[in-house]
Parts: structure tokens; C-alpha cells; sequence
């Protein structure tokens, strides 16, 4: 079973700071996506992270695909009440014939004006 | 410009009662999929559909059924519902160029908000 790990599962902040959500998992993955839900929606796509050591920038988002391709962060300078909602972390794996895309459970980030 | 369309967007079940929730794309998308989304838990796949004509079980599978009409629509359907099934459920669809359909950015419908009392 290949498992994502989201830490913090919660994040409440001010207007200004920087925060950093985490995936991490034991297996491999061939790609990684973020995606970003508000409520009342679906998720959308942020970044998919292919390349080993990999980062991505949009705006003041910084995306980073772990050397071993096992984990990955996001990191977001002077948060703004618009970054608030649910922040997912989705693994692609392939193995011999077995392929899935497992999502971790996500990191609700409040922040506050 | 609709993307992917979920009908309907609420719904109230008694147990036993059967439904099928409708999902269209209209990106021209080979692969669609089936989610559940429940506190804490994550979205877990019910069932995935990779093209046209084939159908996969996912992780959480039990209970229901899907069915890939034509390139364009994936119904799911609950035959006898439970309480345990009250979740929001989201379709998603995507392309599957090169590297495969589990590599390929999802595209989510808005959800179904289904109760089961």
C-alpha cells in the first residue's frame, strides 16, 4: 500500500507569515501533484512535480519534489487570507502492472486578516 | 466552458434506497474517476475507468457500481444505500498521454452532497 503522509493536518496563521506543508511517504512516486480545495468545490490543481529535487514557483508558492522522489513541500511566503482552504498532496505509482494515484488527507490552513 | 459536470449536487437517501450519481466531461478526457471525500480521510477512489469501455476497481469499491456509458459520461451507483456511504462524492477526469493516466493532472467536478438517514 502506497500511503501519503500530510503533516500538519491543521494550520491556523496570520496574515504575513510564511508556513510549510509536507507529503512524505516510503514508496516511490513517478509524479506528484498539489491541489487546492475551497468549499463547496472540487480541488484543483496546482503543480505536478516530476524531476527529482524538482521545484516549482507559482507566485508565492514554492513547490519541492524530494532527491529520492518519496516526499514533497510546499511552502508559502507571507500567507494571505485568499491562500486559505484545503491543500492536497496526490502520489502517482507504478509498480510492474499495479497503478494508482493516492491522495494524502490534506492540510486545512486557515489565514487569518 | 463546463469541464466536469455532477448531477446532482445534493441528495437525500433512507437506507436501502438505489441511485446512480451522474458525471459528464466534456475535455474530450480518456480517463474519469470516482471519489469519496469524508473527514479525515482524505478523497479515496471508488472506481476508475482508464478509457472507454474498461472499468477498475479502487480502494474503497464495496457497495457500489459504475458504469462508463461512452467517452464523455461515468455514472456511479449505489444499489442499496447505507449510512455508512453518506459522503461527498467528486468525479474527476483526465488525459492519458505519455507516462500514463495515473501521472495526468486531475480535472474535479463541483460534488455531490449525498445524506443517507
Amino acid at each position: 500500500t502506497q500511503l501519503l503522509e500530510q503533516s500538519p493536518q491543521f494550520l491556523s496563521i496570520q496574515e504575513g507569515e510564511n508556513l510549510t506543508v509536507y507529503c512524505n511517504s516510503s514508496s516511490v512516486f513517478s509524479s506528484l501533484q498539489w491541489y487546492r480545495q475551497e468549499p463547496g468545490e472540487g480541488p484543483v490543481l496546482l503543480v505536478t512535480v516530476v524531476t527529482g529535487g524538482e521545484v516549482k514557483k507559482l507566485k508565492r508558492l514554492t513547490f519541492q519534489f524530494g532527491d529520492a522522489r518519496k516526499d514533497s513541500s510546499l511552502h508559502i511566503t507571507a500567507a494571505q487570507p485568499g491562500d486559505t482552504g484545503l491543500y492536497l498532496c496526490a502520489g502517482a505509482y507504478s509498480g510492474g502492472s499495479n497503478y494508482k494515484l493516492t491522495f494524502g488527507k490534506g492540510t486545512l490552513l486557515t489565514v487569518n486578516p | 466552458n463546463a469541464g466536469v459536470t455532477q448531477t446532482p449536487k445534493f441528495q437525500v437517501l433512507k437506507t436501502g434506497q438505489s441511485m446512480t450519481l451522474q458525471c459528464a466531461q466534456d475535455m474530450n478526457h480518456n480517463s474519469m474517476y470516482w471519489y469519496r471525500q469524508d473527514p479525515g480521510m482524505g478523497l479515496r477512489l471508488i472506481y476508475y475507468s482508464a478509457s472507454e469501455g474498461t472499468t477498475d476497481k479502487g480502494e474503497v469499491p464495496n457497495g457500489y457500481n459504475v458504469s462508463r456509458l461512452n467517452k464523455r459520461e461515468f455514472s456511479l451507483r449505489l444499489e442499496s444505500a447505507a449510512p455508512s456511504q453518506t459522503s461527498v462524492y467528486f468525479c474527476a477526469s483526465s488525459g492519458s498521454r505519455d507516462r500514463g493516466w495515473f501521472n495526468q493532472p486531475q480535472h474535479f467536478g463541483d460534488g455531490t452532497r449525498l445524506s443517507i438517514l
